[in-house]
């Protein structure tokens, strides 16, 4: 098994471009989230999804989309990237079961200048 | 406010010594916790998790308490190693149905042969 993959690895936008970062997961999880890890901020809850066709925000959802039309992809959109947007990207996923570990893919450092 | 606390200055150790690293939390009643560990340039990895009844959660040299009335986690690593050297998350359940983890800052570990 793979586990949680995520692409790119890097990633440098200019304020306004959009882009998509990807994640896959090929443990049939149920549950996938997004998070974005920021200096003394710990991770942060942007995105999650129950299961395929289900979406929700977490606790930073601003400027950002998903959505979930398989259960093994979980892309995350950047409509209009801004400076604060600039952070390393963590995409996770557990077994729909409560209280579960979180399985998290490699990361996506990305920069907006 | 909610918050959760993690000592953010580094814990430096000598080799074989126990290594013991606090999560507080204030405003939250979790239902479990979990400890991930960091390295850097990677995504977290799960270690353990506790239960809210649960006293106490071992694993190898490792070991954790949870101590809901003082709203604190100790997570120790005995005989510790070089190899332990790493940054070491506390991320708390506050879901309502389903998992939803907050995560603190971590605690960075250094281990000294």
């Amino acid at each position: 098994n793979a586990g949680v993959t995520q692409t790119p690895k890097f990633q440098v936008l200019k304020t306004g471009q959009s882009m998509t970062l990807q994640c896959a997961q090929d443990m049939n999880h149920e549950y996938m989230s997004w998070y974005r890890q920021d200096p003394g901020m710990g991770l942060r809850l942007i995105h999650y999804s129950v299961g395929a066709g289900i979406t929700d925000q977490g606790e930073v959802p601003n400027g950002y989309n998903v959505s979930r039309s398989t259960t093994e992809d979980f892309p995350l959109r950047l409509l209009s990237a801004a400076p604060s947007q600039t952070s390393v990207y963590f995409c996770a996923s557990s077994y729909f079961a409560d209280s579960n570990e979180q399985f998290f893919g490699p990361g996506t450092r990305l920069t907006v200048l | 406010s909610q918050k959760i606390e993690q000592n953010s200055e580094a814990l430096n150790i000598q080799e074989g010594k126990t290594a013991t690293l606090t999560c507080n939390y204030t405003n939250y009643s979790p239902a479990y916790l979990q400890w991930y560990r960091q390295d850097p340039g990677r995504g977290p990895v799960f270690l353990l998790l506790i239960r809210e009844n649960e006293k106490e959660k071992r694993k190898e040299r490792l070991k954790v308490t949870f101590d809901t009335t003082l709203k604190q986690s100790l997570f120790h690593i005995t005989a510790s190693q070089p190899a332990d050297s790493a940054t070491y998350l506390c991320a708390l359940d506050v879901h309502t149905g389903f998992q939803k983890l907050v995560f603190g800052t971590g605690t960075r570990l250094l281990v000294s042969p």
